[in-house]
């Protein structure tokens, strides 16, 4: 089965760039999606499709894929960007399967 | 708006069947663009998709749990169901639905997810 990489943990002062990974064989051919989950909420998605945004995500979070690594940039790091974000793809190979990344906790210094 | 809400037992014993379901508001289940789906998160670790399934009952399941996994449809209610059968403390988890779109394939509503103990 097809199985993503997040580093546990990343921190970043605010105002800063905040860059946190996926890695996956050839993740570069899949659509790669992003969640972003606060404490005790529902995850949310931040950018899906590689780089698409959904209506009411601030400019700020952007992402990329390319060769084994996916990466989702937030920009301009607020107190309120904390939170465990998810990298999710779905696994074609054999079926229709979704595989998601183990998280990785954002901190805001 | 788009609602979903899991409804079911908050706790299960050890070898039963767990049995959850997903109520949806605001929009139709039977909407051709959207799979309908499950992800869960045990205490304190990171999402596991379950499994998706399509109005018409078609499913995708995940393989780590096909063996005791079944998922349903209602499209007369508006919900969907999951059921896990002989269930350990390793499947104590927040359990959550959720609306994928069909194109872009994300989950892009969820549920508020319901904690679901397995003890004794």
């Amino acid at each position: 089965s097809y199985v993503l990489t997040q580093r546990p943990s990343v921190s970043v002062a605010p105002g800063q760039t905040a860059r946190i990974t996926c890695g996956g064989d050839n993740i570069g051919y899949k659509n790669v999606h992003w969640y972003q989950q606060k404490p005790g909420q529902a995850p949310v998605v931040v950018v899906y499709d590689d780089i698409g945004r959904p209506s009411g995500i601030p400019e700020r979070f952007s992402g990329s894929n390319s060769g084994n690594t996916a990466t989702l940039t937030i920009s301009r790091v607020e107190a309120g960007d904390e939170a465990d974000y998810y990298c999710q793809v779905w696994d074609g190979s054999g079926d229709h399967q979704g595989v998601f990344g183990g998280g990785t906790k954002l901190t805001v210094l | 708006q788009l609602q979903l809400q899991e409804s079911g037992p908050g706790l299960v014993k050890p070898s039963e069947t767990l049995s959850l379901t997903c109520t949806v508001s605001g929009g139709s289940i039977s909407n051709n663009n959207y799979y309908w789906g499950w992800v869960r998160q045990p205490p304190g670790k990171g999402l596991e998709w379950i499994g998706s399934i399509y109005y018409s009952g078609r499913t995708y399941l995940n393989p780590s749990l096909k063996s005791r996994l079944a998922m349903s449809v209602d499209t007369s209610r508006n919900q969907f169901s999951l059921s896990l059968s002989s269930v350990t403390a390793a499947d104590t988890a927040v359990y959550y639905c959720a609306r994928e779109v069909i194109t872009t394939d994300y989950f892009d509503s969820w549920g508020q997810g319901t904690l679901v103990t397995v003890s004794s």
